[in-house]
């Protein structure tokens, strides 16, 4: 079965880091370029984070920059986000998603997403 | 960025009947524009891309139009599994922006 599922997210203080999971199944993930996107409560989705498939190829969201690292594994068909100085406007459902192709920017396989509540 | 605008927040149908979701983008985007269905607990789905080119195993009744800086979706006649949250998203520039959605309910 095609699919990706997070996990990772939780409750966490301000400034305080978290490390998500995207686990990839059903397709070969090492050809794929991958994605963070995240959906904060009552808000719409907002782009985090891509890279390569290869992992050599980085791209943040000006609202993450040095403060988040993505990374993934290919042999353990694996994503990951590294989120540290974490803020309240941090707090989100966070979802792993795929692009089809290099040079097209939309997303043709999303996870459920996992929740990070940043909060005192 | 490229702001996307949808309209209306909500849209309120009965099964069987047409619904027409609106998106603009603040600048054009060519047909660089995808439309994506979520529902409650679930992942979003990926409906169209390239403004009006159905994803692999969507209906029929779905279709998007427009380029450059007005689209639609439409959905000829609803389903009662077609009751979601509609999302329109941009990949003409980056980085890749979304709408804030458009709600189906009943």
């Amino acid at each position: 079965q095609v699919q990706l599922v997070e996990s990772g997210g939780g409750l966490v203080k301000p400034g305080g880091s978290l490390r998500l999971s995207c686990a990839a199944s059903g397709f070969t993930f090492s050809d794929y370029y991958m994605n963070w996107i995240r959906q904060a409560p009552g808000k719409g989705l907002e782009w985090v984070s891509y890279i390569s498939s290869s992992g050599n190829t980085i791209y943040y969201a000006d609202s993450v920059k040095g403060r988040f690292t993505i990374s993934r594994d290919n042999a353990k068909n694996s994503l990951y986000l590294q989120m540290n100085s974490l803020r309240a406007e941090d707090t989100a459902v966070y979802s792993c998603a795929r692009l089809p192709a290099a040079t097209y920017w939309y997303f043709d396989l999303w996870g459920r997403g996992t929740l990070v509540t940043v909060s005192s | 960025e490229i702001v996307m605008t949808q309209s209306p927040a909500t849209l309120s149908v009965s099964p069987g009947e047409r619904a027409t979701l609106s998106c603009r983008a603040s600048q054009t985007v060519t047909t660089n524009l995808a439309w994506y269905q979520q529902k409650p607990g679930q992942a979003p789905r990926l409906l169209i891309y390239g403004a009006s080119t159905r994803a692999t195993g969507i209906p029929a009744r779905f279709s998007g139009s427009g380029s450059g800086t007005e689209f639609t979706l439409t959905i000829s006649s609803l389903q009662s599994e077609d009751f979601a949250v509609y999302y329109c998203q941009q990949y003409n520039d980056w980085p890749p922006t979304f709408g804030q959605g458009t709600k189906v309910e009943i």
